[in-house]
């Protein structure tokens, strides 16, 4: 029972290199979430999907690009990363529940 | 626009002590309120969860959190807490479906021995 799969675990990057995370579920959830977690800042959306074919801009979406590939995937990328996105990274899915991945932790130097 | 406030930044026991940790939540429908933990370096973990019914949880590890629609408040308890209950911990809201969840800015519990 894999839950909410997200790949990489870890990642370093240079300045304005791109990368693409990677969010699969399996519970056939209609909403998928991407957010970023920095120190004292909580939970910080960047963008969401509240279904297959839609998604829409969370709190703090500058810099990031998503794809709601089908109702499973939801990727997020950095098209030229900066050190300011230097952070750790949830994916998320629900229906009443909220399920998490367990984070891409991503470095930027 | 719904929010979540966890007024407590850090929070400093001793083990053994009891612990409750605050949320506060602002929503116009019927919420429903989350507790997350997570230890350091890892992911969020489930603690409870509040729909409907019974307002007062019981949750993993022995934590329980009690709904109280007159404060807006789901606060989490723990009657005796234990060293490896140091984390970091989070409330958060949303009303299920395409809702989308919100979460508090998190509450580190520091354990004296």
């Amino acid at each position: 029972n894999a839950g909410v799969t997200q790949t990489p675990k870890f990642q370093v990057l240079k300045t304005g290199q791109s990368m693409t995370l990677q969010c699969a579920q399996d519970m056939n959830h209609n909403s998928m979430y991407w957010y970023r977690q920095d120190p004292g800042m909580g939970l910080r959306l960047i963008y969401y999907s509240a279904s297959e074919g839609t998604t829409d801009k969370g709190e703090v979406p500058n810099g990031y690009n998503v794809s709601r590939l089908n109702k499973r995937e939801f990727s997020l990328r950095l098209e030229s990363a900066a050190p300011s996105q230097t952070s750790v990274y949830f994916c998320a899915s629900s229906d009443e529940d909220i399920h998490f991945g367990d984070g891409t932790r991503l470095s930027i130097l | 626009a719904q929010s979540v406030t966890q007024p407590d930044i850090h929070i400093t026991v001793s083990e053994g002590a009891s612990l409750e940790l605050r949320c506060n939540y602002s929503y116009g429908a019927t919420p429903y309120l989350f507790w997350y933990v997570q230890s350091p370096g890892q992911g969020l973990q489930l603690l409870l969860k509040y729909f409907s019914g019974d307002t007062l949880v019981q949750g993993i590890k022995g934590f329980e959190a009690e709904f109280k629609r007159s404060q807006s408040s789901f606060n989490l308890r723990k009657p005796s807490v234990h060293w490896s209950d140091a984390a970091e911990y989070f409330c958060a809201v949303t009303s299920g479906g395409s809702y989308i969840p919100t979460f508090g800015r998190g509450t580190s519990l520091i354990v004296h021995p």
